[in-house]
């Protein structure tokens, strides 16, 4: 185990439910992260927090919306979506301040499936 | 940004035999270079990294080497084992003073045969 922990596992919505993501991190991080990853694609960084702090917002959809309550919890609020968002959705943190501590460490992620 | 290339996407070895996967990254900038391996239902864990003031590390049966003039790191496993067989995936990073920003290859699946 990793320390940081997805819940749910697995996820089956319809374009028309709302649904949130939960990750949490056991490790005394600062940083959090969301990526998608698709089929053969690379990993797709979504967001990045830092001290509870939006610093980073890759050109996601507003249909997605994070939130980061404490440097521990992070959400992944699902609305309207489409079933091209399909995806493994991974969270990730890191020591945070950027400088040789950037190890990223994974939690197993959420399996999402839209109808 | 950064663009980071890997190769081949799919490699399959012998038990025993040796495996060699193969990325290059585009920013002249970026100074950190984790591996990671992602098997079936989990998320990838990381197994080996090395940062741009070396230019070899190694771990037991596994090794990184990185090349910042012509900017390609490579991940050479040796005594390959079935257990090896997973998703690997390459990327780079450099110091944005908040937080880390990983951009990852597309991944190469190596299936280690009996």
């Amino acid at each position: 185990e990793t320390g940081v922990t997805q819940t749910p596992r697995h996820l089956v919505m319809g374009m028309t439910n709302k649904k949130s993501l939960k990750c949490e991190q056991h490790l005394g991080h600062n940083a959090m992260y969301w990526y998608k990853q698709s089929a053969k694609k690379p990993l797709e960084l979504m967001f990045v927090y830092s001290l509870e702090e939006r610093v980073e917002n890759n050109s996601v959809p507003s249909r997605f919306s994070p939130e980061c309550p404490n440097s521990s919890h992070l959400f992944l609020h699902l609305h309207t979506l489409q079933p091209e968002d399909s995806a493994l959705y991974l969270c990730a943190s890191s020591q945070g301040g950027g400088g040789l501590q950037e190890t990223q460490y994974f939690g197993p992620g959420t399996r999402l499936l839209v109808l | 940004g950064e663009n980071v290339e890997q190769h081949p996407s799919t490699l399959s070895v012998q038990e025993g035999d040796s495996a060699v996967i193969k990325c290059t990254y585009s920013d002249s900038a970026s100074n950190y270079f984790p591996w990671y391996k992602q098997e079936l239902g989990k998320g990838p864990q990381l197994i080996i990294d090395i940062r741009s003031n070396v230019g070899e590390k190694k771990d037991q049966r596994i090794a990184v080497t990185l090349n910042k003039t012509a900017k390609h790191f490579s991940l050479h496993i040796t005594e390959t084992q079935p257990e090896d067989s997973a998703v690997y995936f390459c990327a780079a990073s450099k110091n944005t003073g908040t937080a880390s920003k990983l951009t990852f290859g597309t991944g190469t699946r190596l299936q280690v045969t009996l």
